[in-house]
């Protein structure tokens, strides 16, 4: 069974700049596993931030941005607000049609 | 504007048969490329990807769960049926669904973001 794994929580200052990355327990993650990423707030739905490794979905600011880099892909948070505050989510496309989650990334804004 | 919505009992007994609904409008699902899946988020932990069904009829599901799930779609009533077999408290979740565009290119499809969901109904698993 493919495992996902993220960060379980990561920190940044406001203003900063922070990357998240996103792994499989065995092998690397290609552009063939049109990575997502999602954020969610608490007693939220998740909303979706970008898709096929790099694409920003409808209405995302441009601080946000995604890439691979090296075995992983990577979602990048460039001057961080505090509304930025959030779990993140991504989600690999694995094959046989199927979709992994990452177990998820509480970042913290401070 | 696109929207989907969940439904279903709130509480479900171990052993029973959970069935959960979603009416969704603003898309079809018998245009190329149109998916819908289901996830779920048990309370305090990491979402989860449970199954997805396809404007083909085609159906997936997740390893870890395709024994006891299984999705269908009514195009006349805009709407998906999950339905999840022999309930067990470790499944008590809050469950969403959502829209999953995909694209074609050189040969097959691949999926855009799950771009719009609902806002999730709560499944508590308990005698």
């Amino acid at each position: 069974q493919t495992v996902v794994t993220q960060e379980p929580s990561f920190s940044v200052s406001p203003g900063g700049t922070v990357t998240l990355t996103c792994g499989l327990s065995s092998g690397s993650v290609s552009t063939s596993y049109y990575p997502s990423w999602y954020q969610q707030t608490p007693g939220q739905a998740p909303r979706a931030l970008i898709y096929s490794t790099n694409i920003r979905s409808s209405g995302v600011p441009d601080r946000f941005s995604g890439s691979i880099l090296g075995n992983k892909a990577a979602l990048t948070i460039t001057g961080a607000q505090s509304d930025d505050e959030s779990d993140y989510y991504c989600v690999l496309f694995v094959g046989n049609g199927i979709l992994v989650f990452g177990g998820g990334t509480k970042l913290t804004v401070l | 504007q696109v929207t989907l919505r969940e439904s279903g009992p709130a509480l479900v007994k171990p052993t029973q048969t959970l069935t959960l609904t979603c009416t969704f409008s603003g898309f079809s699902l018998t245009t190329s490329g149109m998916c819908v899946s289901w996830i779920r988020q048990p309370p305090g932990k990491a979402l989860e990807w449970l199954a997805r069904i396809d404007w083909d009829d085609d159906e997936y599901y997740s390893t870890s769960l395709k024994t006891r799930l299984t999705i269908s779609k009514d195009t006349s009533k805009n709407q998906v049926v999950l339905t999840m077999a022999n309930m067990e408290p470790v499944d008590t979740a809050t469950y969403f669904c959502a829209r999953v565009p995909f694209y074609y290119g050189s040969g097959s499809y691949y999926p855009l973001a799950m771009d719009v969901w609902g806002q999730g109904t709560t499944v508590t698993v308990s005698s």
